[in-house]
C-alpha cells in the first residue's frame, strides 16, 4: 500500500541549510496536508492544500514553505532550518477536508543540529 | 485556541478490562471529532469520527457537548488494541490533534 509516500525518511542538516521534505500520493486526492510531530503537542498542522495551486496556511506556518504545481505532489521547504524545526514531519491526504478520513504518510524525522 | 487535551500520557490495562481514553475539547462552535490510532510500526490511520456513530473494533466515542468530551470507551481491551491514540478537533479550516495516549493492553 504506497498511496501516500514521503521522502527522506530521515534527514539530518545544519542550522541555515535548505531543506525539501516530499510527499507523493498516488489517489488524486484534492486535499493534502503537512503536520509536524513533537513530544507533548501531538500533530500540528502546518499548511494544506485544497488542489494544485491552492494553499493555506495552518496553525504552524512560520519558516515553512510549500508549493503544489500538481495534484499528487506536495513537498514543504525549510527555508533556513533551525534547531526548533526538528521533528517528525507527516504528510497526509484526503477527499476533502472536513468529515473525511485522512491518509498518513510514513512521516520524515528531521534533525537540524 | 481552540485545544484538544488528552489527559493521560499513559494507560495501561489488562486485557478483558474496560478501557476508556478521555479527550476534552474547546470550541465554541459545532465541533467535528476524531479518533486517530498509531499502532507499532504502522502509519496514522482514522479510527472513528464522532458524526457517524459507528463502533470500529469494538471502540465507540459519545460526543458529550457539554462536558466537551468525547471520551474512547471499549468494553473488554485486547492486547492488540496496545497503540497511540489521538483525539482530534476539525474547525475552520484546521485541524487539531491532541497529544496522545499510548495505551498499553497487559496479558
Amino acid at each position: 500500500d504506497a498511496g501516500i509516500t514521503q521522502s527522506p525518511r530521515y534527514k539530518i542538516t545544519e542550522t541555515g541549510r535548505q531543506v525539501t521534505l516530499m510527499c507523493h500520493q498516488t489517489w488524486s486526492h484534492s486535499y493534502m496536508f503537512w503536520y509536524r510531530q513533537d513530544l507533548g503537542h501531538g500533530l500540528r498542522l502546518i499548511y494544506y492544500s485544497a488542489a494544485a495551486d491552492i494553499t493555506d496556511k495552518g496553525e504552524v506556518p512560520d519558516g515553512y514553505v510549500v508549493s503544489r504545481s500538481k495534484t499528487e505532489n506536495f513537498p514543504l521547504t525549510l527555508e533556513s532550518a533551525t534547531r526548533s524545526q526538528t521533528s517528525v514531519y507527516f504528510c497526509a491526504s484526503s477527499v476533502s477536508f472536513t468529515s473525511t478520513e485522512q491518509f498518513f504518510g510514513p512521516g520524515t524525522r528531521l534533525t537540524v543540529l | 485556541a481552540q485545544r484538544v487535551t488528552q489527559p493521560e500520557k499513559l494507560l495501561s490495562v489488562f486485557k478483558g478490562a474496560p478501557v476508556e481514553l478521555k479527550c476534552n475539547y474547546s470550541y465554541s462552535g459545532s465541533p467535528e471529532l476524531f479518533w486517530y490510532v498509531q499502532y507499532s510500526r504502522q502509519r496514522l490511520q482514522l479510527l472513528l469520527r464522532h458524526i457517524s456513530r459507528e463502533s470500529i473494533k469494538g471502540f465507540t466515542a459519545d460526543l458529550n457537548k457539554g462536558e466537551t468530551s468525547f471520551h474512547l470507551k471499549k468494553p473488554f481491551a485486547q492486547e492488540e488494541d496496545s497503540a497511540m491514540y489521538y483525539c482530534a478537533l476539525y474547525y475552520g479550516q484546521n485541524f487539531v490533534f491532541g497529544p496522545g495516549t499510548r495505551l498499553s493492553v497487559l496479558p
